[in-house]
């Protein structure tokens, strides 16, 4: 079955940098999407970007555009976000998510999602 | 402030049909057939319910359904259940490989 498994919880510093993990499972890693999403405390759902892990093609929100690398590990199935400059706005939960493509061009949803990451910056 | 928008709350009596609205524009829901549905329970992952407008995925009961009219999707529970309290966000393709969510929509079942 689908899964994707996401790190634990992070502390960080206003300034400092954080990576999280999503390592997937039971389907071919390199034939869909990574889609990375947060949810701030009691608020909605924000898409950050994608990153396909056959050609290592990113796409990413206007406004975290130079704050953020998606990156893929296929000998590992395992997907990264690293998120630099934190600020109080960044704490949230960090969701990865599944998104299917068609010859390589993202499909626009989200079929499995990892348990969710809570990233709290605060000094 | 999210580029899609939803009614904060809706409700409804157990066994009743509640639709809850997504509108966008020209440049996401309006141009493009990539309506996507979330369903969230506190404390959990956002689970897809819909996708392409209005397609279900393998699973998810029929009770679900979506549509679509000019720049205004539709999520539709019919037969409301007790598990069916919950958020719902909806998401679009907004073009240059960019997809926006809405706020989101509490649903309470009465």
């Amino acid at each position: 079955q689908v899964q994707l498994v996401q790190s634990g919880v992070e502390v960080k510093n206003p300034g400092a940098s954080v990576q999280v993990s999503c390592k997937a499972s039971g389907y071919v890693f390199t034939s869909y999407d990574i889609t990375w999403v947060r949810q701030a405390p009691g608020q909605g759902l924000e898409w950050m970007g994608r990153v396909n892990p056959y050609n290592h093609n990113t796409d990413y929100a206007q406004n975290l555009q130079g704050r953020v690398t998606m990156t893929t590990d296929a000998s590992t199935r395992t997907a990264y976000m690293e998120l630099r400059l934190l600020t109080s706005d960044d704490t949230a939960v960090y969701y990865c998510a599944r998104e299917p493509t068609l010859d390589t061009a993202p499909l626009h949803y989200f079929d499995y999602w990892g348990q969710g990451t809570l990233v709290t910056v605060s000094s | 402030q999210s580029v899609l928008t939803q009614p904060p709350s809706a409700s409804g009596s157990p066994g009743q049909s509640v639709t809850i609205s997504c509108t966008g524009t020209s440049s996401d829901v309006g141009n493009y057939n990539y309506v996507s549905w979330y369903q969230q329970h506190p404390g959990q992952a956002p689970k897809l319910i819909i996708y392409d407008v209005s397609k279900r995925p393998s699973g998810v009961p029929a009770r679900f359904s979506g549509s679509k009219s000019a720049n205004t999707a539709s999520l539709t529970v019919s037969g409301l259940q007790a598990e069916d309290e919950a958020d719902y966000y909806c998401n679009s393709y907004a073009g240059s490989n960019n997809v926006v969510f809405g706020g989101g929509t509490k649903l309470t079942v009465l």
